[in-house]
């Protein structure tokens, strides 16, 4: 499809555990964001790449949170020792043409995460 | 930093008829972009309409047109001739165009419900 694409689209963790979700922006788009939304909030941002390097990772709420673009497209959002707290569905974007102010972010369907 | 503010956590409009969902600002930055996005049950964020804070004439987009007053902060989104298919999850967003802002601001949102 030409949307952006999340994977999983609903996962299942345990206190403590490891999870990593993915994210496959629109070809060619070369910004791309996380969010995390919680139940009946709107979304919150989390880290912004542009290509491969993070241009912005301000939002992301401590050092168990990390995220990846290795190769400018795919990124992997990790997170280690994950918490109830953790539970949310995590949104990811892409955008072309950074540098025009009108510049919408296109959003996948998101993972839904659930820390049991 | 950024804040943006929906005051309506619900909305009912009768199908045909025009509603407007209320958005108010808070900002430092000089030039900024203001977004709607709508997320049906599916969970996917979809753009609707971008306002930019010099422009001098309010966006419109189909049945979607923002009333942008900038002295009140305010950018309402006004839906005429509501359709079924309109309801869903309405976010109002804004993105600062200076310090480094590509990240999206989001309010909590304002379901809408549309009845025959």
């Amino acid at each position: 499809g030409a949307g952006v694409s999340q994977t999983p689209s609903n996962k299942v963790t345990e206190k403590g555990k490891y999870v990593e979700l993915r994210c496959d922006p629109i070809s060619g788009h070369t910004a791309l964001y996380w969010y995390r939304q919680s139940l009946g909030q709107g979304p919150e941002f989390l880290i912004y790449f542009q290509g491969t390097g993070a241009a912005d990772d301000s939002g992301l709420p401590n050092d168990r949170f990390f995220a990846v673009r290795p190769e400018g497209s795919v990124s992997t959002l990790k997170i280690q020792r994950t918490e109830r707290g953790d539970s949310a569905v995590y949104l990811c974007a892409s955008s072309p043409r950074p540098g025009q102010q009108s510049n919408e972010q296109f959003f996948g369907p998101g993972t839904r995460l659930t820390v049991l | 930093a950024q804040k943006i503010t929906q005051t309506q956590p619900g909305m009912f409009v009768q199908e045909k008829e025009a509603v407007t969902l209320d958005c108010t600002y808070d900002t430092s930055d000089p030039s900024y972009g203001l977004f709607w996005y709508k997320q049906p049950s599916s969970g996917e964020m979809i753009f609707l309409i971008y306002q930019g804070s010099y422009d001098q004439q309010n966006a419109t987009e189909g049945r979607y047109s923002l009333n942008f007053q900038k002295a009140r902060k305010s950018a309402n989104l006004v839906i005429s001739a509501s359709q079924l298919g309109d309801s869903a999850m309405y976010f109002c967003a804004m993105r600062p165009f200076t310090g480094g802002g590509n990240k999206l601001t989001f309010g909590t949102g304002t379901q809408l419900k549309v009845e025959l």
